[in-house]
């Protein structure tokens, strides 16, 4: 058990442009879920996954951004023409659906987004 | 008003002393709480989780809920330089939904 692992851990982007970044969950964790948080706050709910089902997305979640999880295992947050107000860190975690401590969600180290 | 409210600090206390870190919320619907550890530039580690009300301790760490009040509160026996983090309380409605956060609560345990 590695932990949830996230790609990159920094990303340094001019306005307007497009980044994407990767999570990769718990190996045997079915859920998905992505938080952004902002200095001085507690993370805030992005979207969830259960294999690759997209279930639920946050009114946060804009047009600009879009989350994948193709084959249920790895998952990947694009953000398109991105604005100074998207700079923050973008956290990952993964939980179980069924068992001893299921949907205890574990979160990786985050990808910090700054956005020029 | 949020739906989770969380004195943000900073807390300074000298070590071996007991911290009583808290959060009120709004909605009683929320069934699951959690506290989780932060470091700087790190993700959130999960420290206790509750379900319902009442006690559950582990270690230095004792969590409680009291629904009736919509108050939760972490307790820390004590406290170590390495217990400085910033300490997140989060809760949700049933298992699988997302977690509601608290602002986060900055500690520091001076030797």
């Amino acid at each position: 058990d590695t932990g949830v692992s996230q790609d990159p851990r920094h990303k340094i982007t001019k306005r307007g442009q497009n980044v994407t970044f990767r999570c990769d969950p718990i190996s045997e964790h079915n859920r998905l879920y992505w938080y952004r948080q902002t200095l001085g706050q507690g993370p805030e709910f992005l979207t969830y996954f259960q294999n690759e089902a997209q279930l639920e997305k946050s009114r946060l979640l804009s047009d600009r951004f879009s989350a994948e999880r193709p084959k249920g295992s790895f998952s990947t947050l694009e953000i398109q023409r991105t604005e100074q107000g998207d700079s923050a860190m973008y956290l990952c975690a993964s939980s179980l659906e069924w068992g001893r401590g299921a949907d205890t969600q574990y979160f990786g180290p985050g990808t910090r987004l700054t956005v020029l | 008003q949020k739906e989770v409210e969380q004195d943000p600090g900073p807390l300074s206390v000298p070590e071996g002393a007991i911290v009583s870190l808290n959060c009120t919320y709004s909605n009683s619907a929320f069934q699951y709480f959690m506290w989780y550890r932060q470091y700087s530039r790190k993700g959130p580690e999960l420290l206790m989780y509750t379900y319902s009300s009442g006690n559950k301790e582990d270690g230095r760490f004792t969590a409680q809920v009291d629904k009736s009040s919509k108050y939760i509160s972490l307790f820390i026996r004590d406290s170590q330089p390495s217990d400085s983090a910033t300490y997140l309380c989060a809760m949700r409605v049933q298992a699988g939904t997302a977690l509601i956060f608290g602002k986060g609560t900055t500690l520091s345990v001076s030797s």
